[in-house]
Parts: C-alpha cells; sequence; structure tokens
C-alpha cells in the first residue's frame, strides 16, 4: 500500500514557540491532505483539510491563526503549531488522498506527539 | 450532518473467540464509504475493510467480516479466530462519496483486548 510519512514522530518543545509538522507522500501524489488531532483514549478530530495550492478548509473551532497548513506540493503538506501552550500537547496524525489509477483511498502518516513544556 | 456511534467502548474476547463490534451511524447521503480502522499501540492507523454503500454484498478480508444494513445504518464488525495480535482500538468511520467532500467521520472507538 501507499506510504504516508511525519516528521518529526516526536517533539517536545517550550511555551510560547513554534513547531511545524511535516506530512508526506511518498508513493503517490496526493491532491488533498487531511489533518487531525488525538487526545489519549479519544477518537482522531479532523482539524483541517489541506488542498494542493489552495487555502486550507478548517472545521468549526480550529484556530486557523494558530495552526498553520502549508500545501505547497502534491506531496508534502506541513502543519505549524504557533505560539504552542501546553493544551496543544497531542497527537497530530494526517492522512493523504490518493485518487490515481483507479484507486480512492486515504492513507494515515504514523503521527507526531507534540509535548509543550 | 453525519454521524458515527460506536455504543461499546471496551471489550475483551478470548483468543480464537469471534468477536463482534458494533458501529451505527447517521445520514442522509445516498452514496457513501464506511470503514473500519485499526489503531494497536502504535498508534498507526490500518484499514481493516472498507465497504461501499452501493454494493449489497458485505466486504470481507480474511478473518474480518462486516454486517452491512444500509436500512438499519448498521456496520457491524466481526472478527473470527481472534488473534491476541488484534488486540487495538478499532474506530468505525464514513466517509461521503463526494470529490470535494472526501473527510472522514470517525467514531469514538472500541477498545479491544484480545486475552491469552
Amino acid at each position: 500500500g501507499a506510504v504516508v510519512s511525519q516528521h518529526p514522530s516526536r517533539v517536545i518543545c517550550k511555551s510560547g514557540t513554534s513547531v511545524k509538522i511535516e506530512c508526506r507522500s511518498l508513493d503517490f501524489q496526493a491532491t488533498t491532505m487531511f489533518w487531525y488531532r488525538q487526545f489519549p483514549k479519544q477518537s482522531l478530530m479532523l482539524m483541517a483539510t489541506s488542498n494542493e495550492g489552495s487555502k486550507a478548509t478548517y472545521e468549526q473551532g480550529v484556530e486557523k491563526d494558530k495552526f498553520l497548513i502549508n500545501h505547497a506540493s502534491l506531496t508534502l503538506s506541513t502543519l505549524t503549531v504557533t505560539s504552542a501552550h501546553p493544551e496543544d500537547s497531542s497527537f497530530y496524525i494526517c492522512s493523504a488522498r490518493a485518487t490515481s489509477g483507479g484507486t480512492d483511498e486515504q492513507y494515515f502518516g504514523p503521527g507526531t506527539r507534540l509535548t509543550v513544556t | 450532518a453525519q454521524t458515527v456511534t460506536q455504543s461499546q467502548p471496551e471489550m475483551s474476547v478470548q483468543e480464537a473467540e469471534t468477536v463482534t463490534l458494533s458501529c451505527t451511524y447517521d445520514t442522509s447521503e445516498n452514496n457513501y464509504y464506511l470503514f473500519w480502522y485499526k489503531q494497536p499501540p502504535s498508534r498507526q492507523m490500518i484499514l481493516v475493510i472498507r465497504q461501499e454503500a452501493y454494493k449489497q454484498q458485505n466486504a470481507t478480508e480474511n478473518r474480518f467480516s462486516v454486517n452491512f444494513q444500509k436500512a438499519a445504518k448498521s456496520f457491524s464488525l466481526k472478527i473470527s479466530d481472534s488473534q491476541l495480535g488484534d488486540t487495538a482500538m478499532y474506530f468505525c468511520a464514513f466517509m461521503k462519496h463526494a470529490p470535494r467532500d472526501d473527510k472522514i467521520i470517525f467514531g469514538k472507538g472500541t477498545r479491544l483486548h484480545i486475552l491469552p
């Protein structure tokens, strides 16, 4: 199956700083990528939909100025958590949609654990 | 708006037994996909099985099968001959069949423990 990578897998940052998380589709082009947040023992909550070359669409209640999403190419989307606070500590997961060759699947990255101290 | 409900927060079964995880959903759409995802302790999301709403035949993948009841909006997952490696969180999920609205909506999950 297709592979989606995330970098870094774990990051610790100080309160007030910004941190960038990368999501890459390694062997396919993804016009659409999705960013999720998952708190311990909870489900995945969609934060935003990222379309290559256009602005991301944020879900209700997600601050777009705090969670900056850039989808600069068909294989890379980034999520930047700006002015991070301890309550932003969470597990962030991206997924990428593959639609070429008659397929229509979403593939998930391994996730990034963010800890804000 | 679409919703996905998993009424069993946690389940435990003995190895080699069969277990069924429940899922109901609500939608006014006629064309959509339903999924079961597995999230083991590594937290990597793994697609277990996928069902297209227009297909009446229930999807199967080796030991995993679903009981898709479209009219009842029910989509249960049956795991046969359960194995220790099946221990994980299982999420039922819904996606509209719409090119510009393809976000996946997840249920709250069922934590499954396979006991040796």
